[in-house]
């Protein structure tokens, strides 16, 4: 099993929906959670993480954690075509915070 | 502040070739992370110094790869002799002691 679990996609919405991303992970002692954005041909750019289980809102994006399921999903409200993109889904483990990525989800927003 | 800096951004070369990557991390930044990205792998750690200090180098994927980083300020990431399958685009990444990696624009490395 693979310690970060993202399905590629691609994710299609319409604009104004909102996109659901899902991440799984393995490893129980995870302690931080990050969502990366990265646009194509561009690098990854951090746009939320969360360490605490429950919701966490910033602007059209929340992120959702649950430890005891080993659930973390992003939420974007409102999708603009601009929010098309790859999402990583990543987490902190080890002790030097190492960071392991997912595959990404490509989310396509359909005007 | 220019952010993560590497370079060539972009490496063609032949299979058997020596190839040399380099990253300037942002002025003040004690960790520097190498990874390395395909359509089949995705993101994968190759490499993470700690003030300048290899700390884990177990996604280096064999002895052809190696990396150095002698100072603060610049670390190389050298491929010796390159094979196709390490076509990829190779990322720094550098952070300070919060949780944010801030990535440079990366290589895009093609071995025909």
């Amino acid at each position: 099993q693979k310690e970060v679990e993202q399905n590629s996609g691609p994710l299609s919405v319409p604009e104004g929906a909102i996109a659901s991303l899902n991440c799984t992970y393995s490893d129980r002692g995870s302690q931080s959670f990050f969502w990366y954005r990265q646009y194509s041909g561009k690098s990854p750019e951090l746009i939320m993480f969360i360490y605490s289980n429950g919701d966490k809102e910033d602007g059209r994006f929340t992120a959702q954690l649950n430890k005891a399921s080993q659930y973390v999903s992003l939420l974007i409200r409102d999708s603009q075509p601009s929010d098309s993109a790859t999402y990583l889904c990543a987490l902190n483990s080890g002790g030097y915070q190492k960071v392991t990525f997912g595959i990404g989800t490509k989310l396509q927003v359909i005007p | 502040d220019a952010g993560v800096i590497q370079s060539p951004r972009h490496e063609v070369t032949e299979m058997g070739q020596e190839v040399t990557l380099r990253c300037k991390p942002i002025s003040g930044h004690n960790s520097l992370f190498w990874y390395r990205q395909t359509m089949m792998r995705g993101l994968e750690l190759l490499i993470y110094f700690n003030n300048n200090v290899p700390i884990d180098d177990s996604g280096m994927p064999e002895d052809r790869f190696s990396a150095k980083m002698p100072n603060a300020s610049f670390s190389t990431l050298k491929i010796q002799p390159s094979e196709p399958r390490d076509s990829a685009v190779y990322f720094c990444a550098s952070r300070t002691g919060g949780e944010t990696q801030y990535f440079g624009p990366g290589t895009r490395l093609l071995v025909l």
